[in-house]
């Protein structure tokens, strides 16, 4: 089975920096995905992780440790656009007995601060 | 353009009248999938479908139907809808190549009175 923690809400200014971390506990491990959501919205990609390392896109970086199941999303340059739910997702392997494509943690709420 | 369309958007019912909300993709990706998003429980997924005619139960499949006849269409039948499938449901399709992420449609907000 799959069990993925992230915090539940964050808070942050703009024009700053956040980390939004995520740990997870898999049965098999084929990539970690980042969705941004805002409220009332359908999800959107930002990143995917399958090897250990640091992913820079613009703004946004997502770090993956497979050793350690962690991953964090780093947002920065903070923009009040930004407030939104970060979801984080892990994707098994067929080995792990399923072929479902992701497995969805809660979800972090950020709040950005003028 | 790319995108993955449902409907209705919006859905408002009684119990135990069957309903259909319908998907649809553009992309010709061979995944498919339904999700269920509740305050507190994030996305669940309720079926899924690797290509035409092959569908299988994700985490929460329990009053739900899913059919795959063409590649394009994945609609998500609930025979007897009951209060507790009140949710924010969500269609997502994505191919077999690459990272293949998921690509989601507008959602369906359903009610069950």
């Amino acid at each position: 089975g799959q069990n993925i923690d992230q915090p539940t809400e964050m808070t942050a200014t703009e024009g700053a920096i956040v980390q939004i971390n995520c740990t997870y506990q898999t049965s098999g491990f084929n990539g970690l995905f980042w969705y941004q959501q805002h409220a009332g919205e359908a999800p959107t990609f930002l990143s995917y992780n399958v090897l250990d390392g640091l992913e820079e896109k613009g703004r946004f970086s997502s770090f993956l440790s497979r050793s350690k199941g962690y991953s964090y999303l780093l947002l920065k340059e903070l923009q009040m656009k930004d407030s939104a739910s970060y979801l984080c997702a892990v994707r098994p392997t067929i080995s792990s007995g399923s072929a479902r494509q992701l497995t969805f943690g809660s979800g972090t709420q950020l709040t950005v601060l003028p | 353009e790319a995108q993955v369309t449902q409907n209705p958007r919006y859905l408002i019912t009684v119990t135990g009248k069957k309903l259909t909300v319908t998907c649809s993709q553009n992309m010709n990706h061979e995944y498919m999938s339904w999700y269920r998003q509740d305050p507190g429980l994030g996305l669940r997924q309720i079926y899924y479908s690797m290509n035409v005619e092959v569908t299988d139960k994700g985490d929460v499949p329990e009053g739900y139907k899913v059919s795959r006849k063409e590649k394009r269409n994945f609609p998500l039948i609930l025979e007897s809808p009951s209060p507790n499938q009140t949710s924010l449901y969500f269609c997502a399709s994505s191919s077999r190549q690459g990272r293949d992420e998921q690509y989601f449609g507008p959602g369906t907000r359903l009610t069950v009175t």
